[in-house]
């Protein structure tokens, strides 16, 4: 299996420019997560989505920052307009509900710089 | 809601020396439980998980960890330490019902390795 992808890897962009970030998880995974890294808040966990449908958005900052799941296969976090302090590492996560414990898979993140 | 502590921020140990890291849970029933590090630059691999049955588990890399549930801990040991471990390693707990899925992360303990 070839894990989580994400994509791109790495991002720089100017502040007020729209950002999307991408990630396919797991094939047969139903759960899939949003996480941003920073060295001040840690890991923060954004949103997640239960088979494409979100079911706990309390983590995402606020309206600048939006999560989609077209399907099993793919979800974006979109950020409009980005800021500099939306610099981190975002990471993606999938895990699969019949597995015996809710272990995550992450991906390898995408490094978010906002100048 | 689950939380979870991990009381050292830094630890340095010399290679070949006994490595402790220290995390405890708060969570009001049987946790899932596990460890989880990351390279520089990686996203987070997992080490160990327990979610049940023998309290000491085994993981990856030589790592083992241990349940004590009268001290709501879930301690990382290995009994000699490499180079290459030299990593950021997290603690996350795990939840049932309807937060299925979800993982709470603590802080991260940053492990420096001396030759």
């Amino acid at each position: 299996d070839a894990g989580v992808i994400q994509s791109p890897r790495h991002e720089v962009t100017e502040m007020g420019q729209e950002v999307t970030l991408r990630c396919k998880p797991i094939s047969g995974h139903d759960y899939l997560f949003w996480y941003r890294q920073t060295m001040m808040r840690g890991l923060e966990l954004l949103i997640y989505f239960n088979n494409n449908v979100p079911i706990d958005d309390s983590g995402m900052p606020e309206d600048r920052f939006s999560a989609k799941m077209p399907n099993a296969s793919f979800s974006t976090l979109k950020i409009q307009p980005s800021e500099p302090r939306d610099s981190a590492v975002y990471f993606c996560a999938s895990t699969n509900s019949l597995a015996s414990a809710n272990e995550q898979f992450f991906g390898p993140g995408t490094r978010l710089t906002v100048l | 809601a689950q939380s979870v502590t991990q009381p050292d921020i830094h630890i340095t140990v010399s290679e070949g020396a006994s490595l402790e890291l220290r995390c405890n849970y708060s969570y009001g029933a049987t946790p899932y439980l596990f460890w989880y590090v990351q390279s520089p630059g990686q996203g987070l691999q997992l080490l160990l998980k327990y979610f049940s049955g023998d309290t000491l588990v085994q993981g990856i890399k030589g790592f083992e960890a241990e349940f004590k549930r009268s001290q709501s801990s879930f301690n990382l040991r290995k009994p000699s330490v490499h180079w290459s471990d030299a990593a950021e390693y997290f603690c996350a707990v795990g939840a049932g019902g309807t937060s299925y899925g979800k993982l709470t992360f603590g802080q991260g303990t940053i492990l420096t390795v001396h030759p």
